[in-house]
């Protein structure tokens, strides 16, 4: 059963810190890894999304990396924001097709100091 | 990305109750989702819904529980039946998946009393 796991759950950082959130998974047989932005009372936003066969993909500030034999992925925010204060999920998707089901960390609760 | 409308966006319920929860989506989509959040908790998928056919429930849903309506390529319902309060959640339908991003509703946020 895939798992996946994203440590520490929350994170406090001062404005302006470039910054790392990890993302583990126990199965390296994915199809693609995404990670989302939930704010607090709303739904997910998608950010990024890596085919397994992709080591990186990159958004504005954002850059996501993924090392599927190892089972990890790394999102790195440049020069963070207050507006950045968000809870950070990544996910998997273990099928393709028919049912491309998503496996979710718990998430990492991110918040920027001004 | 398509938009997801979903209603309600929240509401407070008595036990022994049901609720229906509405997802439109802005274009024709062949799969949507159904996703619960409980709090504290990562996402949980409760089933695929294809339009024309059965939903697919994951282990530990079933259909008398969560039964689930497609009548069509925008549009679905996810039904939650005689509540209690461990069904207090965040209920999230999405679109999407593949190799192409999975996009979701903002929510409805069910608390049971």
């Amino acid at each position: 059963k895939q798992e996946v796991t994203q440590i520490p759950a929350a994170l406090s950082v001062p404005e302006g810190e470039n910054l790392v959130l990890n993302c583990s998974f126990t199965d390296s047989a994915i199809y693609n890894l995404q990670w989302f932005r939930q704010d607090p009372g709303k739904g997910l936003t998608s950010l990024l999304l890596i085919q397994s066969s992709q080591r990186e993909q990159t958004s504005g500030r954002l850059n996501a990396s993924l090392d599927k034999s190892s089972g990890r992925s790394t999102l790195y925010i440049a020069a963070s924001q207050p507006g950045d204060s968000a809870t950070y999920l990544c996910a998997v998707t273990i099928n393709t097709g028919a049912n491309s089901k998503l496996t979710f960390g718990k998430g990492i609760t991110l918040s920027v100091r001004p | 990305s398509a938009v997801i409308s979903q209603k309600p966006s929240r509401d407070i319920c008595q036990r022994g109750t049901s609720l229906t929860i509405q997802c439109q989506v802005d274009s024709q989509v062949t799969m949507m989702f159904w996703y619960r959040q409980q709090p504290g908790q990562s996402l949980t998928l409760i089933a695929t819904a294809n339009q024309g056919s059965e939903a697919t429930y994951e282990s530990g849903f079933v259909i008398d529980k969560f039964p689930i309506s497609r009548p069509n390529l925008t549009f679905s319902t996810l039904t939650v039946s005689n509540m209690s309060p461990e069904d207090s959640s965040i209920y999230l339908c999405s679109v999407g998946g593949g190799n192409q991003p999975q996009h979701f509703g903002d929510g409805t946020r069910l608390s049971i009393l």
